[in-house]
């Protein structure tokens, strides 16, 4: 596709119960990032991965948030045993370039809004 | 880490007005700066960036200007026009990744 795709748009779950978050990037584009985007608030770093490998998850808020990307393309953020507060926008982009930060564009998709009752 | 200060959280200006934001972060040894627009329902998307060795650049009707000494940047908008309206975030480029500001609400007033 022409740009990054993210599924599902909206995810509704009970709390306790487990997510699977899936973001498509853009062909050819090697770094892979994925945010967390509440409400008011500017979109917050969870994890970078570089082809296969994350590069860096420091900002993942805890264990039961994992995140893989197999082939280096496609990657699927997992949240267990979800909790209320775990309620936000979830944000995939990718970009050409390496390196950490990144100094070139991040192509962001539209995001999955996860909400936890 | 980087902290990275946006302000204001709303900024109202009459269509055609210039519109300013402004950010200040607190890692000097960060050197990259760019600027996002997120409209509703959207990713945020790349309007300019700033590289530490530059102290401005232009791209029509938008430019961006860093002080390194102050650590603050801006972004300045010219002949604001109603497709302007959105949410504009600030961010800075740290030895520990991308850091963005809370975001500035942009209205553009017919």
């Amino acid at each position: 596709g022409a740009g990054v795709s993210q599924t599902p748009s909206n995810k509704v779950t009970e709390k306790g119960k487990y997510v699977e978050l899936r973001c498509d990037p853009i062909s050819g584009h090697t770094a892979l990032y994925w945010y967390r985007q509440s409400l008011g608030q500017g979109p917050e770093f969870l994890i970078y991965f570089q082809g296969t490998g994350a590069a860096d998850d420091s900002g993942l808020p805890n264990d039961r948030f994992f995140a893989v990307r197999p082939e280096g393309s496609v990657s699927t953020l997992k949240i267990q045993r979800t909790e209320r507060g775990d309620s936000a926008v979830y944000l995939c982009a990718s970009s050409l370039g390496a390196g950490h930060p990144n100094t070139g564009e991040l192509f962001f998709g539209e995001g999955s809004r996860l909400t936890v009752l | 880490g980087e902290n990275v200060e946006q302000h204001p959280s709303t900024l109202s200006v009459q269509e055609g007005d210039s519109a300013v934001i402004k950010c200040t972060y607190s890692d000097s040894a960060s050197n990259y700066f760019p600027w996002y627009k997120q409209e509703l329902g959207k990713g945020p998307q790349l309007i300019i960036d700033i590289r530490s060795n530059v102290g401005e650049k232009k791209d029509q009707r938008i430019a961006v200007t860093l002080n390194k000494t102050a650590k603050h940047f801006s972004l300045h908008i010219t002949e604001t026009q109603p497709e302007d309206s959105a949410v504009y975030f600030c961010a800075g480029g740290g030895a520990d990744g991308l850091t963005f500001g809370k975001g500035t609400h942009l209205i553009i007033q017919p």
